[in-house]
């Protein structure tokens, strides 16, 4: 089946600990992003990329970062210099970066973090 | 700074009735809208997406596009206990690839 796979769908981090979280898609679309969501909030913009080994700070880049070194492949880490991490994480893609169809938005799963 | 606006809600609809979800933009350049359903604890999924003024319909969902009003909307006909989610309302500004999302507007339909 063709999708977006994020793992672990829960996890839980100490004070201090960076994390990452996994997101593998075999849609073989070029962009991928990374959104947070925080309880009776919208989905802020984090990172995304448009292609292999490269990407863009989105609206709330503090804290985290991400690689592309395959276009299947998004991890995003979760760094200590992130403070208030506790959130719902999604994973998304599209066929490419453009106005249109070519950018509707589909979505992994989700993983949930928790700070303890 | 673009600005995609919904009321949160609740709205609450009786079994069978016409929902009415409202969302308003504010860049006049925007260029593609999209609406997504999201149950409690899970991603969201996508419903329709809509770029031409006037109505797409896709079932028991009708979105409508009035860009002279900056307004999208999406009616969900025949509405069941089963559309209880959240809705959210996604815009691609002028001179951007990356839609902002709104905040999601809660719909509760009870038997």
């Amino acid at each position: 089946d063709g999708g977006i796979t994020q793992s672990p769908k829960y996890l839980f981090r100490k004070e201090g600990q960076n994390v990452t979280l996994s997101c593998e898609q075999n849609l073989n679309h070029d962009a991928m992003y990374w959104y947070r969501q925080d309880p009776g909030q919208g989905l802020r913009l984090i990172y995304y990329s448009q292609i292999v080994n490269d990407f863009q700070k989105g609206d709330i880049a503090e804290g985290y970062s991400v690689s592309r070194e395959k276009k299947e492949s998004f991890p995003l880490t979760v760094t200590s210099a992130q403070k208030n991490p506790t959130a719902f994480y999604l994973c998304a893609s599209s066929i490419f970066l453009a106005r249109g169809s070519g950018n509707t938005i589909y979505f992994g799963e989700g993983s949930w973090l928790t700070v303890v | 700074q673009k600005e995609v606006e919904q009321n949160s809600g609740p709205l609450s609809v009786p079994e069978g009735a016409i929902a009415s979800l409202n969302c308003t933009y504010s860049d006049r350049g925007s260029q593609s809208f999209f609406w997504y359903r999201q149950y409690s604890g899970k991603s969201p999924e996508l419903i329709m997406f809509i770029y031409s003024n006037g109505d797409k319909e896709d079932g028991r969902f009708t979105a409508q596009l009035n860009k002279a009003s900056q307004y999208v909307s999406l009616l969900i006909r025949d509405s069941q206990p089963s559309d209880s989610a959240t809705y959210l309302c996604a815009v691609i500004a002028g001179g951007s690839y990356i839609p902002t999302f709104g905040r999601g507007t809660s719909l509760i339909v009870h038997p």
